[in-house]
């Protein structure tokens, strides 16, 4: 099965700086989409941003973008001008086109300092 | 509004019991998955449906079982099997197509004592 790794179980930020969340994964795919969730306290999962592996241009959802560097199977998270509202767990999650499940990395808590 | 409706949001079970949680999802989605959260642990898959009357069994499967007789609903059996069944449970739907996103309910927190 494929996996997905987040390495850094807490981060944080100073309100108004910039953070990059990081998330590797393991296939032998070629064809795969890559997602970004966020959980805040009320636990609701939101999608922050999404990628298509066959696109090399790096997705941008306004403050959030990706750096999506295939050769070496790895899927950061960049948020830029940091919001006390961006506290969350955020998970990476990878999803493949032989089968309809996605999976998951352990998550990242940020914490963002006023 | 559409959305998926997890209940209840917390549940309450006696070692031994079995005990099923709801999931219904009013967005017409074909693909419905369920997922066990525990700390430090992400998400993991317990099973997943792409259509009615089929479902495949993720990573976690084993004390669990679903049922799909309604695209939408697709309700999580927890067994006495289940080892360790206290945590929080999530569920989620989509479109069939592979870039579309997960939309998740609510969750439910099982604790079983």
């Amino acid at each position: 099965a494929q996996t997905v790794t987040q390495s850094q179980p807490e981060m944080s930020v100073q309100e108004a700086e910039t953070v990059t969340l990081s998330c590797t994964y393991d296939t032998s795919e070629s064809d795969y989409y890559l997602f970004w969730y966020k959980q805040p306290p009320s636990r609701q999962m939101i999608l922050v941003i999404r990628q298509e592996a066959y696109k090399q241009q790096n997705a941008t959802e306004n403050r959030f973008s990706v750096n999506f560097q295939k050769a070496a199977k790895s899927f950061s998270l960049k948020i830029s001008d940091s919001q006390l509202g961006d506290a969350a767990m955020y998970f990476c999650a990878y999803r493949n086109y032989n089968n309809n499940d996605m999976r998951f990395g352990a998550g990242t808590r940020l914490t963002v300092k006023p | 509004d559409g959305g998926i409706t997890q209940s209840p949001k917390y549940l309450f079970r006696k070692e031994g019991q079995n005990v099923t949680l709801s999931c219904e999802q009013n967005l017409n989605h074909d693909a419905m998955y369920w997922y066990r959260q525990d700390p430090g642990q992400g998400l993991r898959l317990i099973y997943y449906s792409q259509i009615v009357n089929d479902f495949q069994k993720g990573d976690i499967a084993e004390g669990y079982s679903v049922s799909r007789e309604k695209k939408e609903s697709f309700p999580l059996t927890v067994t006495s099997a289940q080892k360790n069944p206290t945590a929080f449970y999530l569920c989620a739907s989509s479109w069939g197509q592979l870039n579309s996103p997960l939309h998740f309910g609510n969750g439910t927190r099982l604790t079983v004592t």
